[in-house]
């Protein structure tokens, strides 16, 4: 069975500072897909990265960028210039290419200070 | 289109009573997840629907828990004699591919 784990549980950065969040999961599957989500305080999920393992180019998104190592099966998301809306749980989920379900991690908040 | 919406947001309910919530998925999209979210924790698939045909369902959800999605569009999921340990968000997503889009989640208490 696939597993995600993210091991940090809070994490607190100044605004503008770049914060790394971690997450490793173990799978026997070569074909999968690995998530960044984001769930800001009573609001709802927002996907904010994604990463197709076959791709070996990380991925970026504006502010948002990943270090996939997929022998090291790590996960890494990185924000740069953190800004106070990024305010958040930030959950590290895996798919498996043969189904559509989600493999969830338990998520680290993140605080970002004025 | 204006995303996943889910209906009601909260609800309340004593124990033993039944349950139903409902999700509207984005128009274009075929397939429509449930998950269960309990406070600081991580979602828990629950099951997923391709369009009308529910193709696959977790070991969580029990005999007391039901999910149909009769014209492939919106989908409801039903709870009966509620428990206490019910009480969590429930998320409903839909996607068109691998990306899997969310409502805002019902928050469901069990008193």
């Amino acid at each position: 069975a696939q597993t995600v784990t993210q091991s940090q549980p809070e994490m607190s950065v100044q605004e503008a500072e770049t914060v790394t969040l971690s997450c490793t999961y173990d799978t026997s599957e070569n074909n999968y897909y690995l998530f960044w989500y984001k769930q800001p305080p009573s609001r709802q999920m927002i996907l904010v990265i994604r990463q197709e393992a076959y791709k070996q180019q990380n991925a970026t998104e504006n502010r948002f960028s990943v270090n996939f190592q997929k022998a090291a099966k790590s996960f890494s998301l990185k924000i740069s210039d953190s800004q106070l809306g990024d305010t958040a749980m930030y959950f590290c989920a895996f798919m498996k290419d043969s189904n559509y379900q989600l493999i969830w991690g338990a998520g680290t908040k993140l605080i970002i200070k004025p | 289109d204006t995303g996943v919406s889910q209906d009601p947001r909260h609800k309340i309910t004593k124990r033993g009573q039944n349950v139903t919530f409902r999700c509207d998925p984005i128009s274009e999209h075929n397939r429509l997840y449930w998950y269960r979210q309990t406070l600081g924790q991580g979602p828990e698939f629950l099951t997923y629907f391709q369009n009308e045909a529910q193709l696959e369902k977790s070991r969580l959800l029990s005999d007391r828990f039901s999910a149909e999605r009769p014209k492939g569009s919106f989908s409801t999921l039903e709870i009966q004699r509620t428990e206490q340990g019910d009480s969590a968000m429930y998320l409903c997503a839909s996607s068109g591919d691998y990306e899997q889009y969310f409502g805002p989640g019902t928050r469901l208490t069990v008193t």
